[in-house]
């Protein structure tokens, strides 16, 4: 079965620089999910698209931003980064039923390096 | 706020034998779902296993059950005939009914030895 596809996997960045991290949902999912997940932490919930508009908000820096596009692909766009913002990005997806709330389903992250 | 808690960091087991991994939430609300996750050293966070807290009967998938005590918030896993593949991070994931952001407790650790 497909899975969320997340890239790049790997991404090196030098401090002030920005970044774009993208998000394939797994095929008719209409939600996702973004979480950071520093070292030996848990994931924290960044922020959250249903039908490309902002379902929900975490604790995301004023510095980054994301949107969801009309074939449902996420992209996190990070700007000015920090050494702090060097984490595990997980993308995740799930389908909206309306009544009940369906699990989501993890990509393999985009590891992200600030020097 | 919902809030999960893992008390305990690290567990250990050997191959074949049982391990059950402790998790407690708080929440006002009545309707919500319960998770647990594997991240294994791959990073990959990977479903194991989900409770809708409206449901009595305890979720099972294969050697992975859970038991789940609404009124004391309470949402243990069981692994039974444990395998070096078990070896992995494991998190409790708590989403209100709104489904939106999943809450995370900070992990258990298990190593599954030989």
């Amino acid at each position: 079965a497909a899975g969320v596809i997340q890239s790049p996997r790997h991404l090196i960045k030098e401090k002030r620089e920005t970044a774009t991290l993208k998000c394939y949902p797994i095929p008719r999912h209409d939600t996702v999910y973004w979480y950071q997940q520093g070292p030996g932490q848990d994931p924290q919930f960044l922020i959250s698209f249903y039908e490309k508009m902002q379902s929900d908000k975490g604790s995301i820096p004023d510095r980054f931003s994301a949107q969801q596009f009309s074939d449902y692909h996420s992209e996190l766009n990070m700007s000015s980064l920090e050494l702090g913002d060097s984490a595990l990005y997980f993308c995740a997806s799930s389908l909206y039923t309306g009544l009940n709330t369906d699990t989501q389903y993890f990509g393999p992250g985009t590891r992200l390096t600030v020097l | 706020a919902q809030t999960v808690t893992q008390s305990q960091p690290e567990m250990s087991v050997q191959e074949a034998e049982t391990v059950t991994l402790s998790c407690t939430y708080d929440t006002s609300e009545n309707n919500y779902y319960l998770f647990w996750y594997k991240q294994p050293p791959s990073r990959q966070m990977i479903l194991v296993i989900r409770q809708e807290a409206y449901k009595q009967q305890n979720a099972t998938e294969n050697r992975f059950s859970v038991n789940f005590q609404k009124a004391a918030k309470s949402f243990s896993l069981k692994i039974s005939d444990s395998q070096l593949g078990d070896t992995a991070m494991y998190f409790c994931a708590f989403l209100n009914q709104a489904g939106t952001a999943l809450i995370f407790g900070k992990g258990t650790t298990l190593s599954v030895s030989s």
